[in-house]
This record gives structure tokens, C-alpha cells and sequence, in this order.
């Protein structure tokens, strides 16, 4: 079973703050990396796929990258409509995992 | 519109059995795999499985593997999860979602608006 270790678990930003999450994998799952956002209440949404590609209607600050078992997302510019929890998912195999989540508050 | 529309909030006993149901529609259903998510109370997301409408091929989590059953009814584009027996720890919201095509190996790009379970005594 391939593990996902996402850090940090929660981080305070201010609006602006360029932001950074890690997600690692516990083995080479390629490119096989997606990114979600959920806010309470609410089902998650599709960010990025395929590692760095940003789905359809995202904004252009969200961007992916990394390969292998080391990824990132980077949020170029912080809006208020950014706070929320950012979780990644790699689905190599057939199968998927997701890391615990990196919670967004205001600083 | 592409959607997926839950089967709504269910509270039951433990050991009771339950089948919930996640309804697609705006596109060729058969052609898209089909997962199902788990969050449980306060927590993050869980990977429970995926089918294939097309043909009911299906792949379990190894901690879902024997504890739930994933089905689909192609004929009315319905997907489905159930429980023989359920227990107090399966209390949780549960997503179903739409993997991106071609393949199984993508993110999910459409979202149900989840189905709360409940199991108390």
C-alpha cells in the first residue's frame, strides 16, 4: 500500500503570501499525483491531475510539480476564497491514497 | 450538466446492512470509472474503491477489501456501496466521484455532494 505524507499538517497565510505545500509518496508513483481543495461542509475539488495539470476553470495561481515521490503545490498569490484543506492523491495502480491534508487559516 | 446525485442521509444500528446509491448523469456513464470516498467525522479522505460501469470490473483499498461491496446498475446509471453489517466505525460521509478518463489512473473531476451514515445504537 503506498503511503502519502503531506506537510506541513496546517499553516497560518495572509492574503498575498505566496504558499507551498510538500506531498511525498512512500515509492515512485511517476506522475500519478492529483491535488484537491475542500472546504467545510462541501466535497472536494479538483485542482491539479497528472502532477502539474491544472483542471479546467481553476485559477492560473494553483500550479503543480514534482515526479517520482516528491510533489508540491504552490499558490502563487493567497485570496480569501484559498482557505480551506489542500489534500493530494496518488493513484498508481489502480488504486489511491490520499495524504491526511494541509489545512490553510488566516493568518 | 455533468453531476452525480447522492442518495440522501441514513441512520442505522449496528449491525444492520445498508446501500447507498450515487446516481451519474450529462454523459456516457459506462464509460467513466466510478470511485467511492470516505471521511470520517473530523478527518481526512479516505480511497475505498473504483468500477468500471462498462464492464463491473472493480478495485477495493486493502482496508475495504471484504468490508463493503461496490456494485453499478448500468442500465439506470447508478453506482452503489453497501454494508452486510454495519459498525459504529463506519460512521463517516461518503463521496462518490468520477475518475478523469481514460484510464483509472486520474484524479476524480466530479464530485457527488456525499451521503452521511450514521451507525449508532
Amino acid at each position: 500500500d503506498i503511503q502519502m505524507t503531506q506537510s506541513p499538517s496546517s499553516l497560518s497565510a495572509s492574503v498575498g503570501d505566496r504558499v507551498t505545500f510538500t506531498c511525498r509518496a512512500s515509492q515512485n508513483i511517476l506522475r500519478l499525483l492529483a491535488w484537491y481543495q475542500q472546504k467545510p461542509g462541501k466535497a472536494p475539488r479538483l485542482l491539479i491531475y497528472k502532477a502539474s495539470t491544472l483542471e479546467s476553470g481553476v485559477p492560473s495561481r494553483f500550479s503543480g510539480s514534482g515526479s517520482g515521490t516528491e510533489f508540491t503545490l504552490t499558490i502563487s498569490s493567497l485570496q480569501p476564497d484559498d482557505f480551506a484543506t489542500y489534500y493530494c492523491q496518488q493513484y498508481y495502480g489502480y488504486s489511491g491514497t490520499f495524504g491526511q491534508g494541509t489545512k490553510v487559516e488566516i493568518k | 450538466e455533468e453531476q452525480l446525485v447522492q442518495s440522501g442521509a441514513e441512520v442505522k444500528k449496528p449491525g444492520e446492512s445498508l446501500k447507498i446509491s450515487c446516481k451519474g448523469s450529462g454523459y456516457s456513464f459506462t464509460n467513466y470509472w466510478i470511485g467511492w470516498v470516505r471521511q470520517m467525522p473530523g478527518k481526512g479522505l479516505e480511497w475505498m474503491g473504483i468500477i468500471y460501469p462498462g464492464d463491473s470490473e472493480t478495485r477495493y483499498s486493502p482496508s475495504c477489501q471484504g468490508q463493503v461491496t461496490i456494485s453499478v446498475d448500468k442500465s439506470i446509471n447508478t453506482a452503489y456501496l453497501q454494508w452486510s453489517s454495519l459498525k459504529a466505525s463506519d460512521t463517516a460521509i461518503y463521496y462518490c466521484a468520477r475518475v478523469k478518463p481514460p484510464t483509472p489512473e486520474d484524479g476524480f473531476d466530479i464530485w457527488g455532494q456525499g451521503t452521511m451514515v450514521s451507525v449508532s445504537s
